[in-house]
């Protein structure tokens, strides 16, 4: 199975800073890669997909970079709802697909 | 509007097996390309994808908890469902089902989960 590792694990921040969380892959998945957020208690929402495509609805402060095994998402300025935990995913070829181990941005 | 909404026992014993239910409305499986996922969370801990069933019953298992798994549909109740036997105090989590299409295969719908607990 493809692993995926996130760094850093727990991130703090200010709002309005810029932040990056880098993911990796076990071994290359072209750019199959797709970012969640997820608050306490609620189900993760997608946020960008194949790597750097942004969902419907997610503002443009959030992006994405990257393929092959090295991959980045970055928030530009960060507002306070954006303090979550945040997961990669791997969908490259056939399940499984597995997520990260996340990365818990929180406020400074 | 696509919704999902996973049903089952709140608390079941170690050995039992879990029944899960995933209800969903906005689309169905039996058109080409849909999908639908299972995936846990273990309180304060990360993801972890468990199972999919395709429009074309074909299915596919988290590699490690293969032997306990399967996962099942009925088109004609808009429904998932995915059995997990041999339940121990590990497998304490939300449960989560979500919506995939095989032409893109992230997770663009998600169920708000259900928390199942193991325990004597």
């Amino acid at each position: 199975d493809i692993q995926m590792t996130q760094s850093p694990s727990s991130l703090s921040a200010s709002v309005g800073d810029r932040v990056t969380i880098t993911c990796r892959a076990s071994q290359s998945i072209a750019s199959y890669l797709n970012w969640y957020q997820q608050k306490p208690g609620k189900a993760p929402n997608l946020l960008i997909y194949d790597a750097s495509i942004l969902y419907s609805g997610v503002p443009s402060r959030f992006g994405g970079s990257g393929s092959g095994t090295d991959f980045t998402l970055t928030i530009s300025s960060l507002q306070p709802e954006d303090f979550a935990t945040y997961y990669c995913q791997q969908t490259y070829n056939t399940p499984p697909y597995t997520f990260g181990q996340g990365t818990k941005l929180e406020i400074k | 509007q696509v919704t999902l909404r996973e049903s089952g026992p709140a608390l079941v014993k170690p050995t039992q097996t879990l029944t899960l239910t995933c209800t969903f409305s906005g689309f169905s499986l039996s058109t080409s390309g849909m999908c639908v996922n299972w995936i846990r969370q273990p309180p304060g801990k990360a993801l972890e994808w468990l199972a999919r069933i395709d429009w074309d019953d074909d299915e596919n298992y988290n590699t490690s908890l293969k032997t306990r798994l399967t996962i099942s549909k009925d088109t004609s109740k808009n429904q998932v469902v995915l059995r997990m036997t041999n339940m121990d105090p590990v497998d304490t989590a939300t449960y989560y089902c979500a919506r995939s299409r095989m032409a893109y295969n992230w997770f663009d719908s998600w169920g708000q989960g259900t928390l199942v607990t193991v325990s004597s």
